[in-house]
């Protein structure tokens, strides 16, 4: 199957700094990538919808400020975390769609970004 | 009502039997139909995708789905400690939809 990287895989930062995380499609183009949220022992919670050369799609609660998401190319995509506090560590994934799959379209993971904001 | 129900579980089976694990979904217009498995603390990791009413063998696993009932679910046969994980059920429409998981437990 198709290959998604994060990086990096894990990060710990001080309240009030902002984080970066990288996402990249290693095999194939991603039009659309999406970034996930996951607490622990909490299913998967979809952040935002990123799609290259247009601006991304918001969930309902997430703040677009705060969850910078920029997909500049193809096969990258990044989720910037403004003025972290401790309320956003979490386990952050991120998937790709290959597009080649047409309807069947299917979601490829990242191994997931775990951030811890002291 | 929840677009996609799985129950939360845990599920517990001994070694080298069955489990099975069940997913219903609300939006009859759902085309295609996805099973993750994810490890405690990594991220998802698809085994199992459907796309038609029936059974989809792949190895130990067995996906079946009925559309007119609305549901898909996984059977993993001669279940090993390996596979305890929570599974994820995912359904896709307009966008991939996720279940709240089923936590497995194979105990040897």
């Amino acid at each position: 199957g198709a290959v998604v990287s994060q990086h990096p895989s894990w990060v710990i930062c001080k309240s009030g700094t902002s984080v970066k995380i990288e996402c990249r499609s290693l095999d194939f183009q991603a039009t659309t990538m999406f970034w996930y949220r996951q607490f622990p022992k909490q299913s998967l919670m979809l952040m935002a919808t990123s799609n290259e050369g247009s601006k991304a799609t918001y969930e309902q609660g997430v703040e677009k400020d705060k969850f910078l998401i920029n997909h500049a190319s193809l096969t990258l995509s990044t989720l910037t975390v403004t003025s972290a506090h401790p309320e956003d560590s979490s386990f952050y994934i991120c998937s790709a769609r290959d597009p080649l799959a047409g309807v069947r379209d299917t979601q490829y993971f990242g191994p997931g970004t775990r951030l811890t904001v002291l | 009502q929840k677009e996609v129900e799985q129950n939360s579980g845990p599920l517990s089976v001994p070694e080298g039997a069955i489990a099975s694990l069940n997913c219903t979904y609300s939006d009859r217009g759902s085309q295609s139909f996805f099973w993750y498995r994810q490890y405690s603390g990594k991220s998802p990791e698809l085994i199992m995708s459907i796309y038609s009413n029936g059974d989809k063998e792949d190895g130990r696993f067995t996906a079946q789905l009925n559309k007119a009932s609305q549901y898909v679910s996984l059977l993993i046969r001669d279940s090993q400690p390996s596979d305890s994980a929570t599974y994820l059920c995912a359904v896709n429409l307009h966008m991939l939809t996720f279940g709240g998981g089923t936590r497995l437990m194979v105990k040897p």
